[in-house]
Order: structure tokens, then sequence, then C-alpha cells
């Protein structure tokens, strides 16, 4: 069965002090990974999008990059305004015709001034 | 350019009445996308059209039913609601076409629905 399982539930950070967000994956077989940042009563919003082993992607503070069995959200010296719920999520080959995902629980953030 | 626009934002129904949730995308995407989400179990796909004229089951689809109207709205139904349903709904949309850079999924602001 496809699984995407994202660690630790919770993190909560010092700003300015880094961090990592794993995203673990088991599937038949990858076509895309993803990741969205989702704040309280909003819907999530795109950050990246990782299609192979090696890829990195990087945005502001944050950089995803990607293995065969995992991707990392990684944060560096973040701020208060990078607190929120982050997600990660797989698209499977076989979902080729309609680009379906799987989303993981989530990584809630708190980053304290 | 609004995205993906989603109404009502709140509701609040009795057991065992009916509602529609409506969703509308103006990025001229081909493939949309229902889904619940509730505390502890993530995203879970109920409905998803990959193109007009098509709609397929997902992971939860008991209990509701969907209406891709035309390329830009696609809607949820609930017949008769149950508790169970409370949820947050969102409403998805890509421009997917068996094109590997086109996959994304971009979200509506979605809806907040409680069944007492």
């Amino acid at each position: 069965e496809d699984q995407v399982t994202q660690s630790p539930e919770a993190l909560r950070l010092q700003e300015g002090e880094s961090s990592s967000l794993n995203c673990s994956y088991t599937v038949s077989g990858l076509r895309g990974l993803f990741w969205y940042r989702q704040d309280p009563g909003k819907g999530p919003e795109f950050l990246f999008t990782l299609y192979s082993a090696g890829e990195e992607k990087e945005k502001e503070r944050l950089k995803a990059t990607l293995t065969k069995k995992e991707s990392f959200l990684h944060i560096t010296a973040p701020k208060p305004e990078d607190s929120a719920t982050y997600l990660c999520a797989v698209q499977v080959l076989g979902s080729s015709n309609t680009g379906k995902l799987i989303f993981g629980q989530g990584t809630t953030l708190q980053v304290k001034p | 350019n609004a995205g993906v626009t989603q109404t009502p934002k709140f509701q609040v129904l009795k057991t065992g009445q009916s509602m529609t949730l409506q969703c509308a995308q103006d990025m001229n995407h081909n493939s949309m996308y229902w889904y619940r989400q509730d505390p502890g179990m993530g995203l879970r796909l109920i409905y998803y059209s990959a193109s007009e004229g098509t709609t397929d089951k997902g992971e939860v689809p008991n209990g509701y039913n969907v209406s891709r109207l035309n390329k830009r709205e696609f809607s949820l139904r609930l017949e008769s609601a149950a508790p169970s349903q409370t949820s947050v709904y969102f409403c998805a949309s890509s421009a997917y076409r068996g094109v590997i850079s086109q996959t994304t999924q971009y979200f509506g602001p979605g809806t907040r629905l409680t069944v007492l």
C-alpha cells in the first residue's frame, strides 16, 4: 500500500534555530513529491515539487531535498512567520491519468521569537 | 486571477439535511479534486475529475456525489449529512494532462462544515 509518513508531528524552534522536517514514503513508483505550507484556517499553499532523487529546490529560508526513500524540508534560521503546518504529498506512477496525490499528516512548526 | 474559489466558507447542517459545496477555478485547469481534512488524518481524496465530463471516486467517496459542471466548476453534494461528515473540505485543481511538469495542485480556501 502506498504510504506517506511525516515526522515529527510537531516541532518548536527558537527564532534562528535551524532544523529539518522529514517525509518518508513507500510507494510503487514515485512520479513527483510535493511540499505545501498551510496556515491555520487556510488552504495549502504550494512550495516545491521534486521529481527525481538528488534534486534540490530552495525558496528563501526553505530548502527541499529528495532521496529514493524520503524528502527533507530544511529550514535555515527560521522566523516566527515560518510558523505553519508543512504538508508532504506524493504522486505515484499509475496515477498518470489523474494526477492524484497521497498526503502525509503534516508537521506543525512553531517558531518562537 | 482569483485561483480556486469555494463557497460557502462556513456551514452548519442538521443530520439528514443536504447541501452542495461549490468550487470554481479560473486557471484553465483540466483536473479538479475534492478533499476532506480531519485532525490526525491528513488530506483525503473524496472525488476527482481528471477532465471535463469525467469523475471518479477517491479514497473516501461514501456519502458524497460530485458534478463537473464545466471546465471551471466542480461541485460536491452531501445528500443526507451525517455527523461523521463534519470536516474541512478543500477543492483543488491542476493543469495535469499527463505532462510531468503540470502536476501541481492548487487549493482553495476551504469550507468548514459542521453537522449536528
